[in-house]
């Protein structure tokens, strides 16, 4: 079974510079979570989604950020413009509907120069 | 708000001894769900080992132990025998089994160093 793919693992952009990540759960989970992971910290939740809804939003900065899972499988998330401070790795995660384990991609690293 | 506090930013061990790592949370709920997950350098997180606060029984698996105090509020990670593949950060998490929020809290971590 394929694991939580995450693309790209890496990315250099300056700042007020557009960026987006995708991310492709595994199979049949309805749930998905955006986290970011600052450097010597625990991963924090952005978003979550059941399906296709947005469930949990409420750390989101969505004067910058937005994020879609439009068809309630892949799902993409952007940060317009960028700055220095989003630097940081941006992980995904998703889990089936009767488990409690949450899988994780490998995550993206963002530097922001 | 659910918090989860690992008061140790780094450890070391030698290789084949063991070591524990430490987990304090904070909930006013009775049912809810505790896990340690490993991150190696290449990122991902992978979970070690998953208690259910409803059992008393600590968790093992294989190497990997829990030392689960409800009452305290502690959620130790014990890992025998430990293997220069340990060495990552480690994280406690904790998840809410209760009223639809399925977010799963994480600390801060700790970073595990085994030395040969």
């Amino acid at each position: 079974e394929a694991g939580v793919v995450q693309s790209p693992r890496y990315k250099i952009i300056e700042k007020k510079q557009p960026v987006a990540f995708w991310c492709n759960p595994i199979s049949g989970h309805n749930t998905l979570y955006w986290y970011r992971q600052n450097l010597g910290q625990g991963p924090e939740l952005l978003i979550r989604y059941e399906n296709e809804e947005a469930v949990d939003d409420s750390q989101l900065p969505k004067d910058r950020f937005s994020a879609e899972r439009l068809k309630g499988v892949d799902s993409t998330l952007k940060i317009q413009p960028a700055e220095l401070g989003d630097s940081a790795v941006y992980l995904c995660a998703s889990k089936g509907h009767d488990q409690t384990e949450a899988f994780f991609g490998q995550g993206t690293r963002l530097t922001v120069v | 708000a659910q918090t989860v506090t690992q008061s140790q930013p780094e450890m070391s061990v030698q290789e084949a001894e063991t070591v524990t790592l430490s987990c304090t949370y904070d909930t006013s709920e009775n049912n809810y769900y505790l896990f340690w997950y490993k991150q190696p350098p290449s990122r991902q997180m992978i979970l070690v080992i998953r208690q259910e606060a409803y059992k008393q029984q600590n968790a093992t698996e294989n190497r990997f132990s829990v030392n689960f105090q409800k009452a305290a509020k502690s959620f130790s990670l014990k890992i025998s025998d430990s293997q220069l593949g340990d060495t990552a950060m480690y994280f406690c998490a904790f998840l809410s089994a209760s009223g639809g929020s399925y977010i799963p809290t994480f600390g801060r971590g700790t970073s595990l160093i085994v030395h040969p």
